[in-house]
């Protein structure tokens, strides 16, 4: 168990609605990534928070969007979902003390548009 | 712009015997490198990192990975592998500036019976 926590573990929904997925961190980590696990994209890097800030972005959609609570939980935000955003949807947090600090992951979201 | 290759997409080894899984990196400056496993329906898990230091990194589950410089590459070894073991293996990359991580496409791992 890496101490991260992602809610829900399954989502079911249709094209163009929006959902919501949920991360809280590893205690005393300030930092939330969030990435989307694809069969044909790989693991691909969506967004970074850091103690609430917007720290980077990688191939983050237009429609998605994220941000980071006070509390330090993080969610993920997609609309207008499409056939194509079917994945699975990791966080992971950090210390982000320096770069060598590790990344540890959650249990993912899947998600099936239908 | 930084990278990983992970060259084979599946490596098949009968338990018992040793196992190597390949990955090669390109990044600016000194490299951070991680490798992370991926048992079905779960989240990745973190097994090593190399930081600085001996090129030879013991990990969890009786993992290792060598730090080759010259050859820019950092592959996961185990010296006799288990049918536990057959699961997706990530490797990972971070420059020295906390650039973002950057996976590889992950290399599927049978370990046979």
């Amino acid at each position: 168990d890496s101490g991260v926590t992602q809610t829900p573990k399954h989502l079911i929904t249709a094209t163009g609605q929006r959902v919501t997925l949920r991360c809280s961190p590893r205690s005393g980590d300030l930092s939330v990534y969030w990435y989307q696990q694809s069969l044909d994209q790989g693991l691909q890097f969506l967004i970074q928070y850091y103690n609430g800030e917007e720290r980077a972005k990688g191939n983050i959609l237009e429609r998605f969007s994220a941000q980071q609570f006070p509390d330090l939980h993080s969610e993920l935000n997609l609309s207008s979902l499409e056939l194509g955003d079917s994945a699975l949807y990791f966080c992971a947090s950090s210390s982000d003390r320096g770069p060598q600090e590790t990344q540890y992951f959650g249990p993912g979201t899947r998600l099936l548009v239908l | 712009a930084q990278s990983v290759a992970q060259p084979e997409d599946q490596v098949n080894v009968a338990e018992g015997n040793p196992l190597t899984v390949k990955c090669t990196y390109s990044v600016s400056g000194n490299p951070y490198l991680f490798w992370y496993v991926q048992y079905p329906n779960r989240g990745l898990q973190f097994l090593l990192k190399y930081i600085t230091g001996d090129n030879l990194v013991k990990g969890s589950y009786g993992f290792e990975a060598e730090f080759n410089k010259s050859q820019t590459s950092f592959h996961l070894k185990k010296p006799s592998a288990l049918v536990s073991d057959s699961a997706l293996y990530f490797c990972a990359v971070r420059g020295v500036r906390g650039q973002n991580f950057v996976f590889g496409p992950g290399t599927r791992l049978s370990v046979l019976p």
